[in-house]
């Protein structure tokens, strides 16, 4: 299917254990990024890429890793889990140039995953 | 950091107008997003505003002032189906240009 899907869903993980949340998109968009929504918060950044072998920091980026080898997918990796980063997380990709106005560049979000760090 | 501050919860009326503000700090500003959360659900996009002026999209309509830092999502003839989270995120050109902010976002409850 077309699109862009995260998984898993639903994760339950306990302190210090690692976790992977994948994300693939079938629209061969350069641009891929991860972010997390906490109430309160909003959505923060947490990394992004420009495209396959390129990933840069956003506004939180301690604590978690990511690659891209190919550019349908970008893994998000949270090598020793802590209960601070329980959270819900979205993958967004969208394409170098804009669908739209003036440069756009609209993001199209994955339907989230919910991680429990407890 | 860049501060973009929008209300917390709204209430409507179904059939009505509701105005969802946002404000922001100016300097740098290179474009500003509009996007729908519905509970549970991922953002989707609704518009997007980098001149001054009104972007009209059916019931939905955007107006930006760059001088004064401030936008306005306006919503026509309320439905149920509007209930969700509305969520305001600016671009700044300080960051890569592809890196938004995002406001925490206001949550519209719209009654019959």
């Amino acid at each position: 299917d077309a699109g862009i899907t995260q998984s898993p869903r639903y994760k339950i993980t306990e302190t210090g254990r690692q976790v992977t949340l994948m994300c693939h998109q079938t629209w061969s968009h350069s641009y891929m990024f991860w972010y997390r929504q906490d109430l309160g918060h909003g959505l923060r950044l947490i990394y992004y890429s420009a495209a396959a072998d390129i990933t840069d920091k956003g506004e939180v980026p301690d604590g978690y890793v990511v690659s891209r080898s190919k550019t349908e997918n970008f893994p998000l990796t949270l090598e020793s889990a802590t209960r601070s980063q329980t959270s819900v997380y979205f993958c967004a990709s969208s394409p170098l140039k804009d669908r739209g106005r003036f440069g756009a560049n609209v993001l199209t979000f994955g339907a989230g995953s919910r991680l429990t760090v407890l | 950091g860049q501060n973009i501050d929008q209300p917390t919860e709204m209430t409507a009326t179904e059939g009505a107008i509701v105005q969802i503000n946002c404000t922001y700090q100016t300097s740098g500003f290179n474009g500003l997003f509009w996007y729908q959360q519905h509970a549970g659900e991922a953002p989707t996009f609704l518009s997007y505003n980098v001149l001054d002026g009104l972007e009209e999209k059916g019931r939905f309509s955007s107006f930006l002032s760059r001088s004064k830092g401030y936008s306005y999502l306006l919503l026509k003839e309320l439905q149920m189906k509007d209930s969700a989270s509305y969520l305001c995120a600016v671009r700044f050109p300080e960051y890569n240009n592809n890196d938004m902010r995002f406001g925490a976002g206001t949550r519209l409850t719209v009654k019959p």
